[in-house]
């Protein structure tokens, strides 16, 4: 199947700097990428939608300033957490779609970004 | 709103015992319903899905159908294995260029030889 990568697998930062966290789809090209955090014991949340070149949309409740999210080519997509604060702390995850129309099946995952913020 | 519910775990089972992890669901219409895997340090797999009432989802001797009447999605396999020990989501979607998916808090199972 397609693969996701993410990087770093696992960062710790101080409070107050600003994280990257990179995902790219390793063997195909992906129109639509997905963010997700994931609360201890929790389930995924979606935190907002990126396609190709254009801007992400957030769901309710995200900071669009807070957590910067770039598509810049059909295979990378960032994830920027700005001004990092312990309640950022957090597992993300990131999900690409191969296709423009696709349903859930076709969004491949990575393997997840560990952000500690001490 | 809508959402799913999974049954907490952690599940610990011998080999070849039978596997059932509950969930249900809630939605305003009637979304394609996925059970996704993590395995240790991997991201999520899909494992199965089913996008209408009554379907089956099937894969890898693990079985979920799509009950409206009950609004549940329950993942059942005969015999497990070692190798199945992973962490299980259930998820809900719909279709579309954006394809969100809702998922559950997720079922940690742990199968011991």
């Amino acid at each position: 199947g397609a693969v996701v990568s993410q990087h770093p697998s696992r960062v710790i930062c101080k409070s107050g700097t600003s994280v990257k966290i990179e995902c790219r789809s390793l063997d195909f090209q992906a129109t639509t990428m997905f963010w997700y955090r994931q609360f201890p014991k929790k389930s995924l949340m979606l935190m907002a939608t990126s396609n190709e070149g254009s801007k992400a949309t957030y769901e309710q409740g995200v900071e669009k300033d807070k957590f910067l999210i770039n598509h810049a080519s059909l295979t990378l997509s960032t994830l920027t957490v700005t001004s990092a604060h312990p309640e950022d702390s957090s597992f993300y995850i990131c999900s690409a779609d191969q296709t423009s129309g696709g349903m859930g099946d076709e969004q491949f995952f990575g393997p997840g970004t560990r952000l500690t913020v001490l | 709103g809508n959402s799913v519910t999974q049954m907490e775990g952690p599940v610990t089972l011998s080999e070849e015992a039978f596997l059932t992890i509950n969930c249900t669901y809630t939605a305003t219409g009637y979304p394609s319903l996925f059970w996704y895997v993590q395995y240790p340090g991997e991201g999520l797999q899909l494992l199965l899905k089913a996008t209408k009432a009554d379907d089956k989802g099937s894969n890898k001797g693990f079985e979920a159908t799509y009950r409206k009447e009950t609004t549940s999605f329950h993942l059942e396999k005969g015999s497990v294995q070692v190798s199945d020990s992973a962490v299980y989501f259930c998820a809900q979607g719909y279709g579309g260029s954006q394809g969100n998916l809702i998922f559950g808090k997720g079922t940690k199972l742990s199968v011991k030889p």
